[in-house]
């Protein structure tokens, strides 16, 4: 149980268009979802928090026009890299948790690689 | 404060040894310690977690010790495989919060 997923699991585009990427729970309804963007032999560094029907906390730095977050239902949110640069290439994670029923607990996607020409 | 420091960065052992990763926190509002085992290209899968109240969990050959008036614990690994090798980060989270506050990260290589 607790699989998350995500699709693509890897985009490339061209530099100034959007990119969506969504991040689902299959099997378990998640109360809150985490977006990561993780650099080649570097830690998961915390974008924005985002939990259903509300919109998104962003951590300091992350601009939050150009990485839009949705949290449209308990099993979906989306990321679109707005007006993508060759520098928001990088390794976008999302996480999910299931919350009271297990406090704490993230089961993470298992990534979409984005590279920007 | 609200950093999780890990070491070693990296870590090369021979099968059948015992890697041994720790980390260290010093905000005590900190109450959830994880584990993450990450393979190239993947994302992170939960290995073992552990909280507060209780110095020690073990999960197969994997152990968490936890000592709470130093503000650190460490991963050990029985008997590690060559399918052991992979990126392993400890983490924290916040009392009352979901967020997770991750280390730095230690490669790990088992060889045969």
């Amino acid at each position: 149980g607790a699989v998350v997923s995500q699709h693509p699991s890897w985009v490339i585009c061209k530099s100034g268009t959007s990119v969506k990427i969504e991040c689902r729970s299959l099997d378990f309804q998640a109360t809150t979802m985490f977006w990561y963007r993780q650099f080649p032999k570097q830690s998961l560094m915390l974008m924005a928090t985002s939990n259903e029907g509300s919109k998104a906390t962003y951590e300091q730095g992350v601009e939050k026009d150009k990485f839009l977050i949705n949290h449209a239902s308990l099993t979906l949110s989306t990321l679109t890299v707005t007006s993508a640069h060759p520098e928001d290439s990088s390794f976008y994670i999302c996480s999910a948790t299931p919350g009271q029923i297990s406090y704490n607990e993230q089961f993470f996607g298992p990534g979409t690689r984005l590279t920007v020409l | 404060q609200q950093q999780v420091k890990q070491s070693p960065q990296s870590l090369i052992v021979q099968k059948g040894g015992i890697p041994i990763i720790n980390c260290a926190y010093e905000n005590t509002a900190f109450d959830y310690f994880p584990w993450y085992q990450q393979f190239p290209g993947k994302g992170p899968a939960l290995l073992i977690a552990i909280r507060p109240d209780v110095s020690e969990k073990k999960e197969g050959r994997f152990t968490i010790s936890f000592n709470k008036s130093a503000k650190q614990f460490s991963l050990h690994i029985m008997d590690s495989q060559p399918g052991d090798s992979a990126t392993y980060f400890c983490a924290a989270s916040i009392r009352g919060t979901d967020k997770l506050i991750f280390g730095t990260g230690t490669r790990l290589q088992v060889f045969p």
